[in-house]
């Protein structure tokens, strides 16, 4: 099976940094997704990592290592509008295929 | 390029009736998800689908639910003698079908949001 954790909340202010961090356990790893989801709408997809290393698009930027299980969302020059909920999915081996699990979300309330 | 379709945006059923949503995949897209999703909780696997095939239903109840993805037309999700635990918004997802290639990403749809009464 597969395992995802990443805290619930969190709460930064308009302007600064904030990094969204998930840690996961998975057997046949082959790829880590970033979704973000407003309250009520469908999530959409930010970013993939397969590889170790840093994946950068335009604000937001997205890190992995596979040796440590774990990923983390960075977000700067925050803006209201980043208030969302942050989910992280991994694919890996389960139930005979690689299936995507997702996360709980981490919902990211930004302040003035 | 039009994204995941899915309708009725809202559905309200009284208890006891029949839901059925439906979803149409992105163009070129042959893989479908379910998925459910309860206020301020995650997303819920339900089922996984390609043309005329259920690969997997494990996060699906055995009783009430069934999904389906015809030849031709959307996938349909349906649930009998709906409940009102069964209110909840009902996300569908397609991906391209890569033979499981490491890029495929799931697209999301606007989802269904179903109220019980």
């Amino acid at each position: 099976g597969q395992n995802i954790d990443q805290p619930t909340e969190m709460t930064a202010t308009e302007g600064a940094i904030v990094q969204i961090n998930c840690t996961y356990q998975t057997s046949g790893f082959n790829g880590l997704f970033w979704y973000q989801q407003h309250a009520g709408e469908a999530p959409t997809f930010l970013s993939y990592n397969v590889l170790d290393g840093l994946e950068e698009k335009g604000r937001f930027s997205s890190f992995l290592s596979r040796s440590k299980g774990y990923s983390y969302l960075l977000l700067k020059e925050l803006q209201m509008k980043d208030s969302a909920s942050y989910l992280c999915a991994v694919r890996g081996d389960s139930g005979g295929y690689q299936k995507v699990t997702f996360g709980i979300g981490t919902k990211l309330q930004v302040i003035p | 390029n039009a994204g995941v379709m899915q309708n009725p945006r809202h559905l309200v059923r009284r208890r006891g009736q029949e839901a059925r949503l439906r979803c149409s995949p992105m163009k070129g897209h042959s893989h479908v998800y379910w998925y459910r999703q309860l206020p301020e909780e995650g997303l819920k696997f339900m089922v996984y689908l390609q043309k005329e095939n259920i690969i997997d239903e494990s996060g699906m109840p055995k009783e009430r639910f069934s999904a389906e993805f015809p030849k031709e037309g959307p996938s349909i999700l349906r649930i009998q003698q709906v409940v009102r635990g069964d209110s909840a918004a009902y996300f569908c997802a397609s991906s391209p079908g890569l033979a499981g290639g490491p890029r495929e990403t799931q697209y999301f749809g606007p989802g269904t949001r179903l109220l019980v009464l």
